[in-house]
């Protein structure tokens, strides 16, 4: 079984901050990645895709590194609102279950 | 109104009672999954679809079983085979497997007694 491994924080930091998650994956196989949001006992929900350039969303911006198989988030100027759990997620390709691994996610903690 | 819908929210049972939790999908996906979450953990996926009238294990099948009679709908049942039901249930759709990414239920919280 392919793996995503996060760090799980939690990550506190006042507003305004600059945080940065990483994670990483091991199946080098690997196209599609995408990070998610989770609110506690909320669903995830889909923050964005992470494409090989790279993309931003206004305060988000994500990166991917194929040959160091991680992919990054970026979030710039921190809100109490982003104060929420990230997952990470990659897809798997082992054997017949071809699907997505979600990571268990980094906590993040925005304080005013 | 897109999306997808699980219910109840909130499910109590008693052990040794089988129990269904519904999802129903409204956005033309062919995949459709289970997914249980127990507190400070991650997803851990119980089963899978990628067409109607077909379904695949994921890592946690035991004592779970779902059927995928149409496209829109994908009922999950937690037999009383399942030693510890008790967790936040959600249900997820994508286009296709492996490739595209998943919108999520609310989800369902059952509570096993």
């Amino acid at each position: 079984r392919k793996e995503v491994e996060q760090d799980p924080g939690p990550f506190n930091v006042p507003e305004g901050a600059t945080v940065a998650f990483n994670c990483t994956y091991s199946n080098s196989a690997s196209q599609s990645f995408f990070w998610y949001r989770q609110d506690c006992r909320k669903e995830p929900k889909l923050l964005m895709s992470v494409y090989s350039s790279g993309n931003e969303d206004g305060r988000f911006t994500a990166q991917l590194n194929r040959a160091s198989q991680y992919i990054s988030l970026l979030i710039r100027d921190s809100k109490l609102s982003d104060s929420a759990t990230y997952l990470c997620v990659a897809p798997n390709y082992g054997g017949s279950q071809g699907n997505l691994i979600f990571g268990k996610g980094t906590k993040l903690s925005v304080k005013p | 109104d897109g999306g997808i819908t699980q219910s109840p929210k909130y499910l109590f049972r008693k052990e040794g009672q089988n129990v269904t939790l519904s999802c129903e999908q409204n956005l033309n996906h062919d995949a459709m999954y289970w997914y249980r979450q127990d507190p400070g953990q991650g997803l851990r996926l119980i089963y899978y679809s990628q067409i109607v009238n077909d379904f695949q294990k994921g890592d946690i099948a035991e004592g779970y079983s779902v059927s995928r009679e149409k496209k829109e709908s994908f009922p999950l049942t937690v037999t009383s085979a399942q030693k510890n039901p008790t967790a936040f249930y959600l249900c997820a759709s994508s286009l296709r497997t492996g490739v595209d990414e998943q919108f999520f239920g609310p989800g369902t919280r059952l509570t096993v007694l």
